[in-house]
């Protein structure tokens, strides 16, 4: 089955705990990106990487890393969280063919940092 | 990047057909228009995606006037389990001469609610 598929669904952490939420997808995609959705706020992408190796900067990649060292991986580190990321994370990928945005989402990732 | 502005929520009732339209003013030549559909915490759905004219997929249209300016999202005879919130994304994933386009910004939403 086609798939993103992002681990852990849900965290809690303490402030300044390193901590990594992995994403995974298995189509074969070249593009894929990381969301935050908080209230009131919708969806604000924080990184994103157009194929491996290749990675720049969403609206608010502040406190975030990413790497990109296999196409079918993408992983979001938070080195010191701080409460302000508690948030909903979303992992997406896309085909990356042309132009077109149409993107697969995971399931999410809620994070909250007490 | 193209700002997209809609409307904060919409009400419909069941089995009426559902117009959502979205406004981007300056929206870029090698951008597409794509709309999204978002249950709560779950991760947003592509629904249908377009350049210009008219689209059509199993679940939706996709109207987009000449000057691209706007478009809107038809959905026919909707039911209880199509309230959402509905998104309208343009952008572009253009790679061309070491030049990425990959910077996608959603836009706050559409809240559409079906009634019995």
């Amino acid at each position: 089955e086609a798939q993103v598929t992002q681990n852990p669904r849900y965290l809690i952490t303490v402030t300044g705990k390193k901590l990594t939420v992995t994403c995974s997808q298995n189509m074969n995609h070249e593009y894929m990106s990381w969301y935050r959705q908080d209230p009131g706020l919708g969806l604000r992408q924080i990184y994103y990487s157009m194929n491996v190796e290749v990675t720049d900067k969403g609206d608010v990649p502040e406190g975030y890393k990413v790497s990109r060292k296999e196409k079918r991986n993408f992983p979001l580190i938070l080195e010191s969280p701080s409460p302000n990321q508690t948030s909903l994370y979303f992992c997406a990928s896309s085909p990356g063919t042309g132009k077109k945005t149409e993107a697969f989402f995971g399931q999410g990732t809620r994070l909250t940092v007490v | 990047l193209a700002k997209t502005t809609q409307p904060i929520s919409m009400d419909s009732y069941e089995g009426q057909e559902v117009n959502i339209t979205c406004s981007h003013n300056n929206i870029a030549t090698n951008d597409y228009i794509t709309w999204y559909q978002q249950f709560p915490s779950q991760g947003p759905r592509f629904i249908i995606q377009g350049y210009k004219t008219k689209v059509t997929n199993e679940v939706a249209s996709l109207f987009i006037p000449a000057d691209r300016k706007s478009s809107t999202l038809s959905l026919p005879r909707v039911s209880l389990s199509d309230t959402a919130v509905y998104y309208c994304l343009v952008g572009s994933l253009l790679n061309a001469g070491g030049t990425s386009y990959g910077k996608l910004t959603f836009g706050q939403g559409t809240i559409l609610t079906v009634h019995p």
